[in-house]
């Protein structure tokens, strides 16, 4: 079933402004990760967050963990156009045992130059 | 360059073909995936293999049978497809399972198309 669903589906806007995302999941979780996807390429890895931090920085990269709300934001600064790509959130289950991440749909992220 | 090496890249086979899907990781990881990315839907976890031992089958059709020999290999066996498996396969490597805090490393993925 699906875990983590992102929003918004899409988003368009111009260099150099900031791009927030949002991701909610269902169940308990060990942890969450972000991925970037570049368009009919593999997923990278951005950055990962435990249930018991509340915010981690990486770079140009913000990512914010609300576990009582089951929600998730990764904030992007200073956008680029290599910026553009869609992006992943990613949770484990910490209840249901499953051994591999669950994605939800992405949100599609494209930088005006 | 991930290190994570999938081939062939494309492949395009008929119904009544059988094809195989190859991934290797060069990171010394334990656990290796595959995903299924179709288009508007997210990445479907269909098997996840941990010391060469299969831990999960997200019941995924017969028709798709894995195959990990070691710990830096794995395969992903077609054969019978049907039109509606055309996706974008994606392996994975990690070095300890999602609910260890895994990290997960891509390839870049084969585009397969059945006709």
């Amino acid at each position: 079933s699906q875990q983590g669903e992102e929003d918004p589906q899409a988003l368009s806007i111009q260099e150099g402004e900031n791009a927030t995302m949002n991701c909610s999941y269902k169940t308990s979780i060990n942890n969450l990760q972000w991925y970037r996807q570049n368009s009919g390429r593999g997923l990278v890895h951005l950055i990962l967050i435990r249930s018991n931090e509340r915010e981690k920085h990486s770079g140009r990269l913000r990512v914010t963990l609300d576990t009582s709300k089951k929600s998730s934001s990764l904030l992007i600064t200073a956008s680029r156009a290599a910026d553009t790509a869609s992006y992943f959130c990613a949770t484990d289950d910490s209840g249901g045992g499953a051994d591999g991440l669950t994605f939800g749909k992405g949100t599609h992220l494209i930088i005006q130059p | 360059e991930t290190g994570v090496t999938q081939t062939p890249r494309h492949l395009v086979m008929g119904m009544t073909n059988k094809k195989s899907l190859k991934c290797e990781q060069h990171l010394g990881h334990n656990a290796m995936y595959w995903y299924k990315q179709s288009a508007k839907k997210p990445l479907e976890l269909m098997f996840v293999y941990n010391f060469k031992e299969q831990t999960e089958n997200n019941s995924v059709p017969s028709r798709f049978s894995p195959e990990c020999p070691n710990s830096s290999h794995l395969f992903l066996h077609l054969h019978t497809l049907q039109p509606e498996d055309s996706a974008l396969y994606l392996c994975a490597s990690s070095q300890e399972l999602a609910w260890q805090t895994g990290e997960l490393f891509f390839g870049e993925g084969s585009r397969l198309t059945v006709l």
